[in-house]
């Protein structure tokens, strides 16, 4: 069965700081997509990133990115100077690759983010 | 190019009822599911739908159904409402061959 774990439920930092969100996930397939939604109080999900299990690369967009680490199955989620602007709940989730293509995504619990200006 | 649409945003229903969600998915995508967020919660899997049929089901008992049209779009019903049914309804589209899925706004449910 697959399973996201986001350790941190609040995280708090004053504008410009830096800060990591954590992310472990769980699956028994070798082939599985790792993505990054953003939350903000208007509810819709945002997509931030896709990643699939046979690219380890780092990946930098401005002022975010993402660290993915098969070996200890975490896809860490970085913004770098942060705004007020990225206050929001922010998702880890996971899918499964298969024949049918597009896979239920299974979420973490959210990271809530609060930027302090 | 509009994404994806959900209505109505806010809902009010009563225990026992019914009530019926809709959404209209990005334009040129295919495929449409269902996620129930609670309060403080990540979104759960309810269902998708492609070519107007349930291709895949989380863990909802049957009071949970939906239907998708040939114009893609889609509608997701419960029955006999519950108090613990109160969520964020979301609908995602995306197309079936894989591409990320795109979330409307949700519909908020709230049972009483």
């Amino acid at each position: 069965a697959q399973k996201v774990t986001q350790a941190q439920t609040e995280i708090s930092v004053v504008e410009k700081e830096d800060v990591t969100l954590d992310c472990v996930y769980e699956t028994r397939d070798t082939t599985y997509y790792l993505f990054w939604y953003k939350q903000p109080p208007s509810g819709e999900l945002v997509f931030l990133i896709r990643r699939n299990s046979f690219d380890e690369q780092n990946e930098i967009s401005g002022r975010y990115s993402w660290n993915f680490q098969k070996s200890t199955s975490s896809f860490n989620f970085t913004i770098t100077a942060s705004q007020v602007v990225d206050s929001a709940v922010y998702f880890c989730a996971l899918s499964e690759s298969s024949n049918f293509g597009n896979e239920k995504l299974t979420f973490g619990t959210g990271t809530r983010l609060t930027i302090i200006p | 190019d509009a994404g994806v649409t959900q209505s109505p945003t806010h809902l009010i229903k009563t225990r026992g009822q019914q009530v019926t969600l809709r959404c209209s998915p990005k334009s040129g995508h295919d495929t449409v599911s269902w996620y129930q967020q609670a309060l403080g919660q990540g979104p759960q899997f309810i269902f998708q739908y492609y070519e107007e049929e349930e291709r895949q089901r989380g863990n909802f008992p049957d009071r949970f159904s939906g239907h998708q049209f040939p114009n893609y779009s889609s509608e997701l019903n419960v029955n006999a409402l519950l108090l613990g049914d109160s969520a964020l309804y979301l609908c995602a589209s995306s197309l079936l061959s894989f591409t990320e899925a795109f979330f409307g706004q949700g519909t908020r449910l709230t049972v009483v």
